[in-house]
């Protein structure tokens, strides 16, 4: 019973490198949230996806692009990475998007940094 | 200022202890509270939810929200230091974005 499951767990990554985030999840949850979280900070959303085939910006977005590839996976991209991007990056996911009384799931993150 | 206000503490108390945490918000439309624990290195897991107002007890975690003062509480009666993690709140409107605000998040230490 894996739930959310995300990968890499560490990276260290040079200012301008890329990377992708994968997250899968196992529920079959409609909806799939990337978050960022930095100390004094909390949880900030990055992007959502409601369901297979549509995505949408959260709070802090800028730098970041994702694909959601199937109803099982979200990807996280960094085009070119940047210092401030360094943070634990958490995917998390949810049955649907309108069922209020269902939590969102979360993942163990991963702690990315970039010098 | 925003939406849901969280004392980030650290709060260190002994084992056994009473241990209340609290989160504060401004957005009245908040409808489905939430609780949850962190801890190091793991993703956030969900202790406790509650609608509208109103008290919940699961074990030794009672969660408790007073809409009319925007202020919602959870309690860890007989503290142990397996509690020691921190602890998120969050919140969402029902209907919206249906997307949950987060406190900061209050770091909590039991100590043997």
């Amino acid at each position: 019973n894996a739930g959310v499951t995300q990968t890499p767990k560490f990276q260290v990554l040079k200012t301008g490198q890329s990377m992708t985030l994968q997250c899968a999840q196992d529920m079959n949850h409609n909806s799939m949230y990337w978050y960022r979280q930095d100390p004094g900070m909390g949880l900030r959303l990055i992007y959502y996806s409601a369901s297979e085939g549509t995505t949408d910006k959260g709070e802090v977005p800028n730098g970041y692009n994702v694909s959601r590839l199937n109803k099982r996976e979200f990807s996280l991209r960094l085009e070119s990475a940047a210092p401030s991007q360094t943070s634990v990056y958490f995917c998390a996911s949810k049955i649907d998007r309108v069922r209020d009384n269902q939590p969102q799931h979360f993942g163990d993150g991963t702690r990315l940094s970039i010098l | 200022q925003k939406e849901v206000e969280q004392d980030p503490g650290p709060l260190s108390v002994p084992e056994g202890a009473i241990v209340s945490l609290n989160c504060t918000y401004s957005n009245s439309a908040f409808q489905y509270f939430m609780w949850y624990r962190q801890y190091s290195r793991k993703g956030p897991e969900l202790l406790m939810y509650t609608y509208s107002s109103g008290n919940k007890e699961d074990g030794r975690f009672t969660a408790q929200v007073d809409k009319s003062s925007k202020y919602i509480s959870l309690f860890i009666r007989d503290s142990q230091p397996s509690d020691s993690a921190t602890y998120l709140c969050a919140m969402n409107e029902s209907g919206g974005s249906y997307i949950p605000t987060f406190g900061r998040g209050t770091s909590l230490i039991v100590h043997p």
